[in-house]
């Protein structure tokens, strides 16, 4: 496998519902992120881990809760989500923090 | 207030034409440019950058302007491909605080290319 991997690419799942979502990069990069893509607006920056620790946290509800356990791997841990919370969420990786992203393909999480 | 603004949400151009995507930004404390192809079903490809000190940067059909005086950047694609069709988004990079880099990005434009 190369570049950026995520699992699941699609999620449903219940307000009252635990799951995670997992990206792997396979480019040697320093650093990892998480974006969430909703309809008609940007792409919004939630988390970023470089060297495996996290640097930057955009503001977003504990309802979501980063892991990064090494510098190829990075969760996001759902938990209690809410319906507005559905959207495409992407990882990305980098050489460095502040370089060009290459992207995984997304998970689409629709919230019920 | 959004600070890198795509004002076309969409664009249609014929085959073997010249594809214009346009990119407005207000902090002019931006130092790198860089704009995204996505494909429905995947995430953003990377496809072409540019640092402030520059004003163009050309990578085979596709070419990237930089007006810093307007805060303007463009992306030309030529000649325009079938194989195009995408949603393009531009992004730049700033300061967050701190030492922090931070890329925003614009909105994105739906670039269809016509056979």
């Amino acid at each position: 496998e190369t570049g950026v991997t995520q699992t699941p690419r699609h999620l449903v799942m219940g307000m009252t519902n635990k799951k995670s979502l997992k990206c792997e990069q396979h480019l040697g990069h320093n650093a990892m992120y998480w974006y969430k893509q909703s309809a008609k607006k940007p792409l919004e920056l939630m988390f970023v881990y470089s060297l495996e620790e996290r640097v930057e946290n955009n503001s977003v509800p504990s309802r979501f809760s980063p892991e990064c356990p090494n510098s190829s791997h990075l969760f996001l841990h759902l938990h209690t989500l809410q319906p507005e919370d559905s959207a495409l969420y992407l990882c990305a990786s980098s050489q460095d923090w502040g370089e060009a992203l290459f992207f995984g393909s997304g998970t689409q999480l629709s919230v019920l | 207030d959004q600070q890198v603004k795509q004002n076309s949400p969409s664009l249609s151009v014929q085959e073997g034409r010249i594809s214009i995507l346009n990119c407005d930004y207000t902090n002019s404390m931006f130092d790198y440019f860089l704009w995204y192809k996505k494909y429905p079903a995947e995430g953003p490809t990377f496809l072409i950058s540019i640092s402030s000190i520059k004003d163009k940067n050309e990578d085979g059909r596709f070419t990237v302007f930089l007006n810093k005086s307007a805060k303007h950047l463009s992306l030309h694609i030529v000649p325009s491909q079938p194989g195009d069709s995408a949603v393009y988004f531009c992004a730049a990079r700033g300061f967050s605080g701190g030492s922090n880099y931070k890329l925003t990005f614009g909105k994105g434009t739906l670039l269809t290319v016509n056979p």
